[in-house]
């Protein structure tokens, strides 16, 4: 079945630092896949997404391009702040779009 | 434009009582999707709603059901409560419906209903 790996937390960063948060997939056909943001106390929101292969989606100076050859969906930023600590998920979205199943979450933490 | 509303956010309860949560979603979507948190599951799909039919379900116990209204607001409800319910219930709703662009569904969530269980 679906599937979505991403890497093991935490990960402590000073800020200005540069942030890669792999994730990788399982999947048949063409999934979506996301990158949801958790700001302690309160529910996820939507970072960025892309729909097909060598998409890249881009928010708030986060990147990720979606490789096929390599099911990776990685989350990138150059530069972070202390204002980015928070738990990133990747998720990889059914065909129906009517489930998003959801790695298990990289909890980042930014010092100034 | 208001965000998804879950109620209540805290809630408080024992072993074998029944439960009920409560979502608004945002005016104008029409699915409505529900989403179990726990520190070692991760989050866990339940099951998803749209035109007050369960169109997907999670790997979850008849314990966990759900229901959506023709206004759209959806509940769940989990009966005779297991210490291991203990769980952050997230909802999320979402304007499309199906189709080949329906995968790129995106979805916005409440701030979630933190169930404990003693």
């Amino acid at each position: 079945g679906n599937s979505v790996t991403q890497m093991e937390g935490p990960v402590t960063l000073s800020e200005e630092a540069f942030l890669t948060i792999n994730c990788t997939y399982t999947a048949t056909g063409y999934p979506s896949l996301f990158w949801y943001v958790q700001y302690p106390g309160e529910g996820l929101q939507l970072l960025l997404k892309a729909t097909k292969a060598d998409d890249k989606g881009s928010n708030k100076g986060f990147e990720a391009t979606y490789r096929k050859e390599t099911t990776s969906f990685h989350l990138e930023k150059g530069s972070v702040q202390v204002s980015d600590s928070a738990v990133y998920f990747c998720a990889l979205g059914n065909q129906a779009g009517t489930a998003l199943i959801f790695g298990k979450g990289t909890t980042l933490s930014v010092s100034s | 434009k208001a965000g998804v509303t879950q109620t209540p956010r805290y809630l408080i309860k024992t072993r074998g009582q029944q439960v009920t949560l409560s979502c608004s979603p945002i005016s104008g979507h029409r699915s409505v999707s529900w989403y179990q948190q726990t520190p070692g599951q991760g989050l866990q799909f339940l099951f998803e709603y749209f035109s007050e039919t369960q169109r997907n379900k999670g790997n979850f116990p008849g314990r966990f059901s759900g229901r959506q209204f023709s206004n759209s607001r959806s509940e769940m409800n989990v009966s005779t409560l297991e210490l291991g319910d203990s769980a952050l219930y997230l909802c999320a709703s979402s304007p499309r419906t199906s189709g080949p662009a329906a995968g790129a569904n995106v979805l916005t969530f409440g701030a979630g209903s933190r169930l404990t269980v003693l």
